[in-house]
């Protein structure tokens, strides 16, 4: 069985700061990894994925995420936050065969001046 | 291109009624996903479609969620007797096939059970 645990339901940063968000994961076979980014009233949206080639994967937006297999891990991460980066983020894991995904429960970020 | 449609964004039914939710998948994706999404919660797993069959309906809750897609490309999903745990958005996803493929997501229907 897979699963995906997101430490910090709610996570606020500063305009500027780093934003990190945190993800691990469990599997028992070689994972793929997803962090999706959902908007008030939109649909979920393709971030960034992580399908066994670079370990250090970047995105959209700015955003980069770093595959630490000893550590189970898969964080988001972006050096600079922009207001328009507030939403709610969600990791998610697939363990192949074209089927699902496992989603962890979310972390909502908010961007403060 | 046309992304994934959903139709309709809101339904309001009534304890113990039938409702029929429709996908549109993006042409040419083969694989077909259905997810619920609770308040406060991240999308939970329902049904996965290969084409025409499902091939992992492992999510399903019980006998009353049923779904089908019947020429491998518009997908309904049907819930009978409903109850007010029902209540969530639904969402939809397709993608090529592949395990590493991107499912891009619709933006769901909200299912309201009085």
């Amino acid at each position: 069985a897979q699963s995906v645990t997101q430490l910090g339901s709610h996570v606020s940063v500063s305009e500027g700061a780093l934003v990190l968000l945190r993800c691990n994961y469990s599997s028992s076979v070689p994972p793929y990894l997803f962090w999706y980014v959902q908007y008030p009233n939109q649909g979920l949206q393709l971030l960034l994925k992580y399908t066994s080639a670079a370990t250090l994967v970047k995105g959209i937006n700015g955003f980069e995420a770093e595959f630490k297999k000893s550590e189970t891990s898969f964080h988001l991460t972006k050096p600079s936050a922009h207001m328009s980066d507030a939403a709610e983020y969600f990791c998610a894991v697939s363990t192949g065969g074209g089927n699902k995904l496992t989603f962890g429960t979310g972390t909502q970020l908010k961007v403060e001046l | 291109g046309a992304g994934v449609s959903q139709t309709p964004s809101n339904k309001v039914t009534e304890k113990g009624k039938y409702v029929e939710l429709r996908c549109d998948p993006i042409s040419g994706h083969t694989a077909l996903y259905w997810y619920r999404q609770s308040l406060g919660q991240g999308p939970e797993f329902l049904i996965y479609f290969q084409g025409t069959g499902a091939a992992d309906d492992s999510g399903l809750p019980n006998d009353r969620f049923f779904a089908v897609r019947p020429e491998g490309s518009v997908s309904t999903l049907k819930i009978q007797r409903t109850e007010r745990g029902d209540s969530a958005v639904y969402l939809c996803a397709s993608s090529l096939g592949q395990g590493s493929d991107t499912q891009y997501f619709g933006p769901g229907t909200r299912l309201t059970v009085l």
